[in-house]
């Protein structure tokens, strides 16, 4: 069974406030995706990394895939309240079959 | 999220009911996953299906939960006898094919009364 754990599990900053969650597993992911997921809402695809040590950036977010994929980071620089959300990992495995498994969840709160 | 389209948003039903669950894939998108979430808690794996074909169940309950994805129409998830610990949220995600990016409906929130 693939574990992912995400730290911390809350976290609640000033605005503008640098910070990054953490998402690790003892198992290799062929993929790790992020997700954002407001209350009531499905999850909302952020970003997918592929290769080991890839960096990818969106806007004020960095997303850092492992050199030996198994874990990532997230890190936003100067946070703003529409940050707010329940964040995600994801590891996708496609040894047989491409389940994708996903992290215990960050809830972050950005306060004005 | 547009095109993964998830009813009913809600549904209500009482202890012993059945419930039926949704998904409507994006046109083209033959992978379907189906997922658990509970209050401030992650997404919990039940099924992955491709058309007709059910790949992973590993995070089924082995009784009252099924799932199925027929070559015409919606993928269906059925909870019988359906009991208060059954209240969640179910999500369905899809995918085009291996190696695609997954993409999530918004969710069929259940209560069981």
């Amino acid at each position: 069974t693939q574990l992912l754990e995400q730290s911390p599990q809350f976290l609640s900053i000033q605005e503008g406030e640098n910070l990054t969650v953490y998402c690790n597993s003892s198992s290799v992911f062929s993929s790790l995706q992020w997700y954002r997921q407001e209350p009531g809402e499905g999850p909302v695809l952020l970003v997918t990394v592929v290769t080991g040590g890839e960096v990818k950036k969106l806007k004020r977010l960095t997303f850092q895939f492992g050199d030996a994929r198994k874990d990532s980071s997230l890190h936003i620089t100067a946070a703003q309240p529409g940050d707010t959300g329940l964040y995600l990992c994801a590891g996708l495995t496609n040894f047989g079959n491409e389940k994708l498994t996903f992290g215990t969840g960050t809830r972050l709160t950005i306060i004005p | 999220n547009a095109g993964v389209m998830q009813n009913p948003r809600h549904l209500v039903r009482r202890r012993g009911q059945e419930a039926r669950l949704r998904c409507s894939p994006m046109k083209g998108h033959s992978h379907v996953y189906w997922y658990r979430q509970l209050p401030e808690e992650g997404l919990k794996f039940m099924v992955y299906l491709q058309k007709e074909n059910i790949i992973d169940e590993s995070g089924m309950p082995k009784e009252r939960f099924s799932a199925e994805f027929p070559k015409e129409g919606p993928s269906i998830l059925r909870i019988q006898q359906v009991v208060r610990g059954d209240s969640a949220a179910y999500f369905c995600a899809n995918k085009q094919g291996q190696n695609t990016e997954a993409f999530f409906g918004q969710g069929t929130r259940l209560t069981v009364v």
